[in-house]
């Protein structure tokens, strides 16, 4: 069983539509990370968390430690939102999970 | 601030071709540096750590190298590339306390 799991896999998404992506981790983490991977390959890095709620545009993400699950929330998707998104985790050291492919149609 | 550079963003190369991948950091000094390997459909897998100049730690056996050759740089090799060495690399730094920054990565076509 991976350390870092992502659901769903894939997902397709009308454009406008509120997306959520889940990521469940088992180990202890100092920190959470979500990544934006384009099409191309290029990796932006999205959010770093520990606690609580970050909001950036239209990009929200949530952890809670406890349960040791993080979301990444999207408000009014977009085409140029596709992408594959990648949750890793800090302990000592970084893992990732096999990310998520969204696909916003039009 | 700190920041990342990683280059070239894409590459092809015929197999039995050498490899060079760069990785650059600014803002720091003595960081620990990091290169993870993205195969298609799997999730990112460390390769090689370095935790200063001319110290290197493989993670998985491989058609590839890692050198550090100054403090803020990183360099992945290959003396002759294989077919199966095509992937997305991605460079990273920090950890600790200080997190993890990353590049943007490089996606290799071996072909």
């Amino acid at each position: 069983k991976n350390e870092v799991e992502q659901s769903p896999q894939n997902l397709t998404a009308q454009e406008g539509e509120f997306i959520t992506i889940n990521c469940s981790y088992s180990v202890g983490i100092s920190a959470l990370h979500w990544l934006q991977q384009h099409p191309g390959g290029g990796i932006v890095s999205l959010f770093m968390l520990s606690s609580g709620k970050k909001k950036h545009g239209r990009l929200i993400a949530t952890i809670n430690i406890q349960e040791k699950h993080s979301s990444l929330h999207i408000t009014a998707s977009h085409p140029r939102d596709s992408a594959v998104y990648i949750c890793a985790v800090e302990d000592n050291d970084m893992r990732f999970g096999a990310g998520t492919r969204l696909t916003v149609k039009p | 601030s700190q920041t990342i550079h990683q280059w070239p963003a894409t590459l092809v190369q015929p197999v039995g071709s050498p490899l060079s991948l760069e990785c650059t950091v600014e803002g720091t000094s003595n960081p620990n540096l990091y290169w993870y390997r993205q195969a298609a459909g799997r999730g990112l897998q460390l390769l090689f750590y370095s935790v200063g100049i001319g110290q290197i730690s493989s993670e998985v056996p491989q058609n590839l190298s890692a050198s550090r050759p100054q403090d803020r740089q990183f360099i992945l090799s290959s003396k002759k590339l294989l077919l199966s060495d095509s992937g997305f690399y991605l460079c990273a730094w920090g950890g600790g306390s200080r997190g993890y920054t990353f590049g943007s990565g490089t996606r290799l076509t071996v072909v």
